[in-house]
């Protein structure tokens, strides 16, 4: 079962646009969730990550929004640039002290930032 | 030099050939995994190791084995290999005992059964 639930799969913004990237999960009990950026040939690299006691997150251009009643989290790019082009992943894991580690992945969402 | 190292980084061979992927850190971290990346899937965990003597079935652990021959090695095999395990494969790293869970990955390696 999928049970981190990714869309879109593709995105296509123009430059200095707002790129906007929405994960479903269904397990009440995770309790950590980061976004992973890929660039083609590389390995996912972690971008931001949010705990669900905070409704959002911030890090210069990126922001996570997390809504736990509707267990939806997104992922917002203000000012989106051409080297924002990647693949993201949303994923989500149980976050026990010293058991963590099984992160869950949605699907994955291709951004194209047109200049 | 990259932390997590995987090798080989391309790999083509047969239906039924037996096939090992290997990863190498030098992180320090005692805890590793393999991934699957297909197109439209994600990421899908395999088998994941949180030290040397643990090793755990993963989503989609059934054509895989693994080994964990000392704390920064973990390999992957495919015992005989079949078409639908083309694919990408990840290896990662993460450290136990914090409050995060940032997975460190490797380059992948590109396997195509034929």
């Amino acid at each position: 079962q999928q049970q981190v639930k990714q869309s879109p799969q593709s995105l296509i913004v123009q430059k200095g646009g707002i790129s906007i990237i929405n994960c479903a999960y269904e397990n009440t009990a995770f309790d950590y969730f980061p976004w992973y950026q890929q660039f083609p040939g590389k390995g996912p690299a972690l971008l931001i990550a949010i705990r669900p006691d905070v409704s959002e997150k911030k890090e210069g251009r990126f922001t996570i929004s997390f809504n736990k009643s509707a267990k939806q989290f997104s992922l917002h790019i203000m000012d989106s640039q051409p080297g924002d082009s990647a693949t993201y992943f949303c994923a989500a894991s149980r976050l026990i002290y010293n058991q963590g580690g099984k992160l869950i992945f949605g699907q994955g969402t291709e951004l194209s930032v047109k200049p | 030099d990259a932390d997590v190292t995987q090798t080989p980084r391309n790999r083509i061979t047969k239906t039924g050939k037996r096939i090992m992927l290997e990863c190498s850190q030098t992180k320090g971290h005692d805890r590793m995994y393999w991934y699957r990346q297909d197109p439209g899937l994600g990421l899908q965990l395999i088998y994941y190791s949180f030290d040397v003597k643990d090793i755990n079935k993963g989503e989609i652990s059934d054509g895989y084995s693994v080994s964990r021959q000392a704390q920064a090695k973990f390999s992957l095999s495919l015992e005989s290999a079949i078409p639908n395990q083309t694919a990408l494969y990840f290896c990662a790293t993460s450290t136990s005992g914090t409050y995060t869970d940032t997975q460190y990955f490797g380059p992948g390696t590109r396997l195509t059964v034929l």
